[in-house]
């Protein structure tokens, strides 16, 4: 049972383009969520996280929004660059069990030149 | 990067044969982690490490053992290999509770094929 939904499996985005990946869950333990970006052949690496008593947060070209009562958070990417072509996932941290992170199936992102 | 080493970084070897990963860290992180990634179903926790001899297991632990007998290594076993482990293994780390929003950091894997 998959304890973080992702979608879409995969995206295609022009340059320029607003990439938008979205996550849904469950479990109101959760109570941390990063996104890692990975490119081929390297370990995922954080992007931004959030925490859900914030509803949104910006790092640069890169957005979280985060709706606590729907249970969905989603990553925006603004003015995305072929550089940004790279799978995503998203995750969420169970508080209550050791510091387990559930992760999302992931997205594959291409953005075309 | 926080300094995570997987060893090896690839490994092919037969049905049945015993196989042994090595996450080494360099920055004294409490939390180490060994997740497999598989196409469609992203990256799946099999056991985890809350401290020196402290372990639990993951979602996926089944054919799987760890040990760690010192902060910074985390060993992954795999008794006797079947085909269907045949995946990319991913090591993670964290701080520890002082710092509870801080995220994991992954090495750059192992990829092990068993024929």
């Amino acid at each position: 049972q998959q304890q973080v939904k992702q979608s879409p499996q995969s995206l295609i985005v022009q340059k320029g383009g607003i990439s938008i990946i979205n996550c849904a869950y469950e479990n109101t333990a959760f109570d941390y969520f990063p996104w890692y970006q990975q490119f081929p052949g390297k370990g995922p690496a954080l992007l931004i996280a959030i925490r859900p008593d914030v509803s949104e947060k910006k790092e640069g070209r890169f957005t979280i929004s985060f709706n606590k009562s729907a249970k969905q958070f989603s990553l925006h990417i603004m003015d995305s660059q072929p550089g940004d072509s790279a799978t995503y996932f998203c995750a969420a941290r169970m508080w209550d069990t050791g510091n387990q992170f559930y992760f999302g199936t992931g997205t594959s992102l291409t953005v075309i030149p | 990067d926080a300094g995570i080493t997987q060893s090896p970084r690839h490994k092919v070897t037969e049905t049945g044969t015993p196989v042994t990963l090595r996450c080494h860290q360099t920055e004294n992180h409490r939390y180490m982690y060994w997740y497999r990634q598989d196409p469609g179903h992203g990256l799946r926790l099999i056991h985890y490490s809350y401290g020196v001899k402290d372990t639990d297991k993951g979602e996926v632990s089944d054919g799987y053992s760890v040990s760690r007998s010192k902060t910074e290594d985390f060993l992954l076993t795999l008794e006797s290999a079947t085909s269907s482990q045949t995946s990319v293994y991913f090591c993670a780390t964290k701080p520890g509770q002082g710092a509870s929003n801080q995220p994991q950091h992954f090495g750059d894997g192992t990829r092990l094929s068993i024929l």
